[in-house]
């Protein structure tokens, strides 16, 4: 079954930098690459998601990137602010199965003003 | 109108006791996820429905987890006789399409079960 990376585990960064988080999956029949944000005590919300057929997508300051070939997945947060303050979520799964999402084990970003 | 609910928000319980937890998904999504979460992991597939049938329970530890849609809108999951090792966050979801659709998920704040 599938098997999604997630790197780092923590990242801290200076507010108005910006941050990477990198994650790899193992099965190519994956086709859809959501991203959650999850806050202390509550459930994981979509900031952006990228399907297979499209390289890169981008909302404000938050953009994904997408390699098929390598397999794997970026999202890329720029200007930072201390309300980006959370754990990300990388996931996968393939349109068209079940559409239940394999998730990374979570990126704790931490910005500091 | 209201994003996605779950009941009660903390659950404590001893060992070998039955614990139902409920979901009650946004109004008119066909599917409904649940998972659990362990301290410092990503939420973890038990099982989904599109509308009253479950499509896969695949995820699901054993047998004394199961979970219910009998008329395709509020879920429960079960567990019965409860293990220290069942203690998680158990979240569940719901999304517009049915499952498969790639459509988003909209997670409800959990329940947090301690078995003690």
């Amino acid at each position: 079954g599938e098997n999604v990376e997630q790197h780092p585990s923590t990242l801290s960064v200076q507010e108005g930098d910006s941050a990477v988080i990198k994650c790899t999956y193992s099965d190519s029949a994956s086709n859809y690459f959501p991203w959650y944000k999850q806050e202390l005590g509550k459930g994981p919300q979509l900031i952006i998601d990228i399907r297979s057929n499209v390289g890169e997508k981008k909302d404000q300051r938050i953009a994904v990137t997408l390699n098929k070939t390598a397999k794997h997945f970026s999202l890329h947060i720029t200007e930072t602010q201390p309300e980006d303050s959370a754990v990300y979520f990388c996931a996968a799964s393939q349109e068209g199965s079940q559409g239940n999402l394999i998730f990374g084990k979570g990126t704790k970003l931490s910005v500091k003003p | 109108g209201a994003g996605v609910s779950q009941s009660p928000r903390y659950k404590v319980t001893k060992r070998g006791q039955d614990v139902a937890l409920r979901c009650d998904p946004i109004s008119g999504h066909v599917s409904l996820y649940w998972y659990r979460q362990a301290l410092g992991q990503g939420p973890e597939f038990l099982t989904y429905f599109n509308y009253e049938a479950q499509q896969d329970k695949s995820g699901l530890p054993n047998d004394r987890f199961s979970a219910e849609r009998p008329e395709g809108s509020i879920s429960t999951l079960t567990i019965q006789r409860t293990e220290q090792r069942d203690s998680a966050m158990y979240r569940c979801a719901s999304s517009f399409l049915a499952g498969g659709r790639g459509d988003t998920q909209y997670f409800g704040p959990g329940t947090r079960l301690t078995v003690l």
